[in-house]
């Protein structure tokens, strides 16, 4: 069974640039979410999709940030434009249930703005 | 507010001795404690989790952890470190009564096993 996968795994870009990640969660997990780790810090709740619908997105830092999930399958997470405190690691996790259940982890998108 | 504190950014132990990884957390309800792993430029992987029931969980790798709820702990251990246990270890808690299942995390802590 194939994990969270996560693209791209690092990408440099210029402040004011846009960049989109995208996450695909295990097949049949409704629940999604976006994480980030700004250097040495704690992994920070982002939001949270079930299927193609947002049930939380608190987390986001400001409207430069847009998270879609079309289709409850995939979900992009797009910055734009993006400053330099954007700057981290952008995770995606999935899970199959709420509850007790664990997430599941893709190995991170880094993106740095310069 | 929900929070986990993990008070070390490093811990060095040597091959052999058995190791601790402390974390502390903060929740309004009862708590969903769980630990993970980070090895370099992978994703993280989950060890173990504390729902209820024993104290004491056991998890991957001969990880384990004891949930204390007066000192609100959920220190994570493992009686004989090998130099394969060097990682990055991240603590973690959500609040058995939210509905959105938000997991709350520590900034982690960087275990480094010497031979």
């Amino acid at each position: 069974e194939a994990g969270v996968t996560q693209f791209p795994s690092h990408s440099v870009i210029e402040k004011g640039q846009t960049v989109t990640l995208r996450c695909d969660p295990i097949s049949g997990h409704d629940n999604l979410y976006w994480y980030r780790r700004v250097m040495g810090k704690e992994i920070k709740f982002l939001l949270h999709f079930v299927k193609e619908s947002k049930q939380d997105e608190s987390g986001m830092p400001n409207n430069r940030f847009l998270a879609e999930r079309t289709g409850g399958t995939y979900s992009t997470l797009k910055v734009q434009p993006a400053e330099l405190e954007d700057s981290g690691v952008y995770f995606c996790a999935s899970s199959q249930v709420r509850g007790t259940g664990e997430l599941f982890f893709g190995e991170g998108s880094r993106l740095t703005v310069l | 507010a929900q929070s986990v504190a993990q008070p070390e950014d490093q811990v060095n132990v040597a091959e052999g001795n058995p190791l601790t990884v402390k974390c502390t957390y903060s929740v309004s309800g009862n708590p969903y404690l769980f630990w993970y792993v980070q090895y370099p430029n992978r994703g993280l992987q989950f060890l173990l989790k504390y729902i209820t029931g024993d104290n004491l969980v056991k998890g991957s790798y001969g990880f384990e952890a004891e949930f204390n709820k007066s000192q609100t702990s959920f220190h994570l251990k493992k009686p004989s470190a090998l130099v394969s246990d060097s990682a990055l270890y991240f603590c973690a808690v959500r609040d058995s009564g939210d509905s959105f299942n938000k997991f709350y995390f520590g900034s982690g802590t960087k275990l480094n096993v010497k031979p």
